[in-house]
């Protein structure tokens, strides 16, 4: 199905590392990539392709994908990392999906 | 820079039409897919329709038929035509960028649009 879920809600202590992850059929055949988003801002790109990061975002950022489920690694989370994480990929029929977002609290 | 800068948002009533406009700065409008994406409050992210650099279009099943996207790019302009709007379609719409990857790799900061009676 034309879906990617998402946990709702995840927390990590300061510090820590923290995985998110994505599942859907569309990411057998494509990558997904990675927004934050903070509140009443705009998504902010954090991950792309197989493991790229936008000129800005930090290294503690990374992707990953095995089968239908692609996942988001922040190693050693700050405060600042506190945000809602949206995975994105598309389908065959060249529409796009958003997951529902995991909101992440810093503990 | 790149600059995505929205437009066109308000109340409209149930039923009702309002025209959405993003003026693109900073890049070769051109040759990039454009896309909408618009989010509820509270809510999540979801995906609205895209336009490609030759003019081809496509919709998700929710505003099919309804909404009509297109772009000028003398203007760097794109647009988003909303006709028989509904309580539904209220949210923040944002332009994206579509980098080669697939993913949106810059955003507008959206435009409210609110439909009620």
């Amino acid at each position: 199905s034309s879906e990617l879920t998402q946990d709702p809600a995840v927390s990590v202590a300061l510090g820590q590392t923290v995985r998110i992850t994505c599942q859907g059929d569309s990411l057998r055949s494509y990558y997904a990539s990675w927004y934050q988003q903070k509140p009443g801002q705009a998504p902010v790109l954090v991950i792309y392709g197989k493991n790229n990061r936008p000129s800005g975002i930090p290294d503690r950022f990374s992707g990953s994908s095995s089968g239908n489920t692609a996942s988001l690694t922040i190693t050693g989370a700050q405060a600042e990392d506190e945000a809602d994480y949206y995975c994105n990929s598309r389908d065959s029929s060249g529409n796009h999906l958003f997951g529902g977002g995991t909101k992440l609290t810093v503990l | 820079e790149v600059q995505l800068v929205e437009s066109g948002g308000g109340l409209v009533q149930p039923g009702g039409s309002l025209r959405l406009s993003c003026a693109a700065s900073g890049f070769t409008f051109s040759s990039y897919d454009m896309h909408w994406v618009r989010q509820a409050t509270g809510k999540g992210l979801e995906w609205v329709s895209a336009i490609g650099t030759a003019g081809d279009t496509y919709y998700p099943g929710s505003v099919k038929g309804r909404f009509t996207i297109s772009r000028e790019n003398a203007k760097n302009s794109l647009y988003l035509q909303m006709n028989s709007l509904r309580a539904g379609d209220t949210a923040v719409y944002y332009c994206a960028r579509e980098h080669s990857s697939g993913s949106f790799d810059y955003w507008g900061q959206g435009t409210l649009v609110t439909v009620s009676s």
